[in-house]
């Protein structure tokens, strides 16, 4: 699986969209882009995932540029509830055999 | 459904106990991995399974050993507690491989052993 660098922290106001970047230069052609959140004290929870076009859902819109190289994962209107750490991963859709690999991912601050 | 469960959700053990965390999921998932997660750091796994069965290592096995006799279960054995091994343990669980493979996490364990 690719390897992906996010910004360490974030702050972001209550009400405004939170846009957490994910770089993910050596991606390859079948690979996903997954982002997951972990709320403090529970376990991590899905978010969204895309291939190459723009998706969204009832929690978030993610942006993948055309090169693929990079994501942004947007919340468009933070609350305070969004305060997580939000980790981005690629990895192939049929991975089921091999392990979700969490980095450090970005922590997300909404202030009131 | 309940999704996925694990007990107990916080236990305290002395250096050199053993015991077994548990780990269940009623959504017929066929993967179903183990992480622990360290305070400020990302989640690290330590064992997997693809099915009944079949286990392998993850990144920080030591320590620990699974076994996976039934789908539903999963349980996780600390053999001899030691103190490095203080921090929260999450279950997850997901379908079988060549589908759509979004992972379920359970509430976390939290262990701390004296």
């Amino acid at each position: 699986d690719a390897k992906t660098t996010q910004p360490t922290s974030m702050d972001c106001a209550e009400g405004r969209a939170a846009n957490l970047p994910c770089n993910h230069s050596t991606i390859s052609g079948n690979e996903y882009v997954y982002w997951y959140r972990q709320i403090h004290s529970q376990g991590p929870q899905y978010i969204i995932h895309g291939l190459k076009n723009n998706e969204t859902n009832e929690m978030a819109s993610l942006i993948i540029t055309e090169d693929r190289k990079s994501s942004t994962l947007i919340l468009p209107h933070a609350t305070l509830r969004d305060t997580a750490v939000y980790y981005c991963i690629v990895r192939t859709r049929n991975s089921g055999n091999t392990p979700l690999v969490f980095g450090k991912g970005t922590r997300l601050s909404v202030i009131a | 459904n309940a999704g996925v469960t694990q007990t107990p959700k916080f236990q305290v053990l002395k250096t050199g106990q053993s015991m077994t965390l548990q780990c269940a999921q009623d959504m017929n998932h066929e993967y179903m991995s183990w992480y622990r997660q360290d305070p400020g750091m990302g989640l690290r796994l330590i064992h997997y399974s693809v099915g009944a069965g079949i286990t392998d290592q993850g990144e920080v096995p030591n320590g620990y050993n699974v076994s996976r006799s039934t789908t539903e279960d999963f349980p996780l054995r600390l053999l001899s507690a030691a103190p490095s091994q203080t921090s929260v343990y999450f279950c997850a669980s997901s379908y079988a491989p060549g589908q759509y493979n979004e992972q379920f996490f359970g509430p976390g364990t939290r262990l701390t052993v004296l």
